[in-house]
């Protein structure tokens, strides 16, 4: 099983405000990072499907950009909704085809 | 649109007993994907299949069989149940095996008293 770091580990936002969190994962080895969004009592929904250094993946208001030299991605929310409130998580895929899934970021939306 | 359809959705069985999770994929979809998530822990990936064959193989305790039918279906089967295998089971789907997006059933809750 592969490290896969999410920080932090949950936070609160202001309705209207954006915010942003991260997804650390090993640098070598790398064939693809996914973002999924996990509502309480619902399946994991797709968010993005990264493969390539400097990609930079957008769903509406949800962002997402990724370094695979460093290991890292980053999912941007921008003028956040109590819609967004979920636990985002990311999952690495290594060119061994292992997928493994981080912890979680779990958002909370202010009204 | 289809999405992946999970079954039973919630299950009680005692230690030593048997279980068996079906998994149908969206349609045309021909991998799919069986993960665990116990309470308080993130999903653990246990075996995936692509076209009926064995693709890959993760945390999934020789207790545990698959197998991915003609019709893509797929069944987990799970022997002499431990406490431990309490969790929250998750089936996905994808079209192709590398990379693509998979997409996740409503799990099947299993609990073992």
């Amino acid at each position: 099983i592969l490290n896969v770091e999410q920080s932090p580990q949950s936070l609160h936002v202001q309705e209207g405000d954006s915010t942003n969190f991260t997804c650390s994962f090993p640098s070598s080895n790398f064939y693809a990072l996914h973002w999924y969004r996990w509502e309480t009592a619902k399946s994991p929904e797709a968010l993005f499907v990264m493969t390539l250094n400097g990609d930079e993946k957008k769903k509406g208001r949800i962002s997402a950009t990724l370094n695979t030299k460093e290991g890292y991605s980053y999912l941007y929310i921008k003028g956040s909704q109590p819609e967004d409130s979920a636990t985002y998580l990311c999952a690495f895929r290594s060119n061994d085809y292992k997928l493994s899934f981080g912890a979680g970021t779990t958002v909370t939306v202010r009204a | 649109a289809a999405g992946v359809i999970q079954s039973p959705r919630h299950l009680i069985k005692e230690k030593r007993e048997t279980a068996t999770l079906k998994c149908y994929p969206i349609p045309r979809h021909d991998t799919v994907y069986w993960y665990q998530q116990g309470p308080g822990q993130d999903p653990q990936f246990l075996i995936s299949f692509y076209e009926k064959m064995q693709s890959d193989k993760g945390s999934i305790p020789d207790r545990f069989s698959a197998q991915q039918f003609s019709d893509y279906h797929s069944e987990l089967n799970m022997s002499s149940l431990e406490l431990g295998d309490s969790a929250l089971y998750f089936c996905a789907s994808s079209l192709g095996r590398l990379g693509e997006t998979q997409y996740f059933g409503p799990g099947t809750r299993l609990l073992v008293l």
